[in-house]
């Protein structure tokens, strides 16, 4: 039973072009979302986030979009830079519990 | 200010041995967690506390011990190493806010 899901394991987009990650979730309760991107043999590292009283939330290159009725969120990054080439996790907080669960991943490629 | 340190950073186990992946952070947070992030599988919560003394299950808590003596640690024991714990296993740590910030990994490898 995957509550996070992402369902594109990966994704290649031309440099200066957008990249557009997508995120879709099953459980009422989550009121938190998070992205996190990770590099090889690091660490996740915290990118952006967005509660569920928002649909929308930016900062700089990086904007996330949450559309509660259809429990989906994206995350849009713009321009793409190679530097931006990782893995990206989107994790959504349950209200009840405090937990985090987190989507499967998906590897994003710049191409120069 | 180091964030979450974890160690080793790499280990071999042969099956039946037992070790403990150590956790610290210096960041004065209450809670704190472990994760292993397997092949397609994304990161999933093995154990977590919410300050010290206090500690409990997540998802895949089975095969793993946890204690949480101090505000700054939060070590996981494996007390007989199955080759099903292969996996890169990530501590975190967060505090009044939900962001959860993680360390660097131990990649482990059961043979």
């Amino acid at each position: 039973d995957q509550q996070v899901k992402q369902n594109s394991p990966s994704l290649s987009v031309q440099e200066g072009r957008i990249s557009i990650l997508n995120c879709d979730y099953t459980n009422s309760m989550f009121d938190y979302f998070l992205w996190y991107k990770k590099y090889p043999a690091e660490g996740p590292t915290f990118l952006i986030s967005i509660s569920s009283i928002k649909d929308k939330n930016e900062d700089g290159r990086f904007t996330v979009f949450l559309n509660k009725s259809a429990k989906h969120l994206s995350l849009h990054i713009v321009p793409s830079q190679p530097g931006d080439s990782a893995v990206y996790f989107c994790a959504a907080r349950d209200f009840g519990n405090e937990k985090l669960t987190f989507g499967t991943g998906t590897r994003l490629t710049i191409i120069p | 200010n180091a964030g979450v340190t974890q160690t080793p950073k790499f280990q071999v186990l042969k099956t039946g041995q037992s070790m403990t992946l150590q956790c610290a952070q210096d960041m004065n947070h209450e809670y704190m967690s472990w994760y292993r992030q397997d092949p397609g599988m994304g990161l999933r919560l093995i154990h977590y506390s919410v300050g010290a003394g206090i500690t409990d299950q997540g998802e895949v808590p089975n095969g793993y011990n946890v204690s949480r003596s101090t505000t700054e640690d939060f070590p996981l024991r494996l007390l007989s190493a199955a080759p099903s714990q292969t996996s890169v296993y990530f501590c975190a740590s967060r505090g009044t806010s939900p962001t959860q910030y993680f360390g660097p990994g131990t990649r482990l490898t059961v043979l």
